[in-house]
């Protein structure tokens, strides 16, 4: 059974830049939800896919956005990159929202210069 | 207060000790309740759920459940090098595809 497949894996990017980072969840599985990983504020939820509609959303700026394909592949996109924005992204996938728990992508580790 | 909080670490046992990790919630309402581990510089990977009060055993690693206190711990029994990384705990948000994670434990188990 393939894994949650992230790419890509690394990125270095200038501020002001925009990124697309990439999500294939474990096949069967519809839901798709993406944190962001920093050693200050810990594992902070971005946003959760389900069937192509966005069902939940954490507290970040408009500047964070994704959306699910039919297939349930996910991508989220950063525009005006900030420093900030340095972060390992993680993608998981849950058969059920989350309730039986995720498993995670290897992330992708996003630097913004 | 957090709504999930985990005991400040860092967490450093000898090798074959028990391993005790521990973690609080807010919501009253939390239905099931997870631990992670994650390995430094990897993604964190599911070890443990429980649904229901009490124990759950999974080889050494045994996860407790209170209710009533908002409670839940994970004990590592036998504790080997290879269990040295930060545990996570997490509970999801009924209904609204999320999970809340504690800022985790860094273990350390010494050989």
């Amino acid at each position: 059974k393939a894994g949650v497949t992230q790419t890509p894996r690394y990125l270095i990017k200038t501020r002001g830049q925009q990124v697309t980072l990439s999500c294939s969840p474990i096949s069967g599985h519809r839901s798709v939800s993406w944190y962001q990983q920093t050693p200050g504020q810990g594992l902070q939820f971005l946003f959760e896919y389900f069937s192509e509609t966005q069902r939940n959303k954490g507290n970040f700026p408009g500047r964070f956005s994704g959306r699910q394909f039919s297939n349930s592949r996910s991508e989220m996109n950063v525009s005006t990159l900030e420093l900030g924005d340095s972060a390992l992204y993680l993608c998981a996938s849950s058969g059920g929202q989350g309730a039986y728990g995720y498993t995670f992508g290897s992330g992708t580790r996003l630097t913004v210069v | 207060q957090k709504e999930v909080e985990q005991n400040s670490g860092p967490l450093s046992v000898p090798e074959g000790a028990i391993a005790s990790l521990n973690c609080t919630y807010s919501d009253r309402g939390s239905q099931s309740f997870f631990w992670y581990r994650q390995y430094s510089g990897k993604s964190p990977e599911l070890i443990m759920s429980i649904y229901s009060n009490g124990d759950k055993e999974d080889g050494r690693f045994t996860a407790q459940l209170n209710k009533a206190s908002q409670y839940v711990s994970l004990l590592i029994r036998d504790s080997q090098p290879s269990d040295s990384a930060t545990y996570l705990c997490a509970v999801p948000t009924t209904n609204a595809g999320k999970s809340t994670f504690g800022d985790g434990t860094t273990l350390t188990v010494k050989p």
